[in-house]
């Protein structure tokens, strides 16, 4: 059984729409990670929580909007899409901020921008 | 500026060859090295790390050579299989006194293994 859950698998979006990606990890994990994988950056780190509070954003642009409701969860809102925002997006984790060494990767959400 | 780099971006070999993928970081204040490895479809995981006081970590037919002085790591793949055929990525974390908590990945090293 998988052990973080992104939803949905793959994502077919308009340029300028809205869309959520959802991320659950039931390993007890507190903390959780975006990464961003593109044909130009491969494996580009986005944003870091533990336990529900952010703790590093190295995404330039304010249309990426993580959201966390339960310890377990984080999801990624992406705002005005753009073409270039075509990748796939990781959801990662980790036992605590400190052993981020150890990254457990869900499947991946691909989003296509068109 | 990239802050880990490797090289080759793709390598072949014929099984049963070693193949040796290369990385080299500017920090030197980096304290651990894992390499990530991704099947085609797949999500990375981690294979084997390594941290700066020693200069060689072992686990089967996987090595990784340290050189501190010079920032440089290599990744070596012995006795190579067809399984193997994949993307290895090196990566560098910053030390938590930092502030960053992030795992800074290299641009991967695509390995195909000839049978």
């Amino acid at each position: 059984d998988p052990k973080i859950i992104q939803k949905p698998k793959y994502l077919v979006a308009v340029t300028g729409s809205e869309k959520i990606l959802i991320c659950e990890q039931y390993l007890g994990h507190n903390a959780m990670y975006w990464y961003r994988q593109s044909a130009k950056k491969p494996l580009e780190f986005m944003f870091s929580y533990s336990y529900q509070k952010l703790m590093d954003n190295q995404t330039a642009s304010s249309r990426f909007q993580p959201q966390s409701s339960k310890k377990n969860h984080l999801d990624l809102q992406i705002t005005a899409l753009k073409p270039d925002d075509s990748a796939t997006y990781f959801c990662a984790s980790s036992q605590d901020p400190f052993s981020n060494e150890r990254l457990f990767f869900g499947h991946g959400t691909k989003l296509s921008v068109l | 500026q990239q802050q880990v780099r490797q090289s080759p971006q793709s390598l072949t070999v014929w099984e049963g060859e070693t193949a040796i993928l290369n990385c080299s970081y500017e920090d030197s204040t980096f304290d651990y090295f894992p390499w990530y490895w991704q099947f085609p479809r797949e999500s990375p995981a981690l294979l084997i790390a390594i941290r700066p006081v020693s200069n060689k970590k072992e686990d089967g037919r996987f090595t990784i050579f340290f050189n501190k002085r010079e920032k440089k790591l290599s990744l070596h793949i012995t006795d190579s299989q067809p399984g193997d055929s994949a993307t290895y990525f090196c990566a560098a974390n910053p030390p938590a006194s930092s502030g960053s908590w992030q795992l800074i990945f290299g641009s991967g090293t695509q390995l195909t293994v000839m049978p």
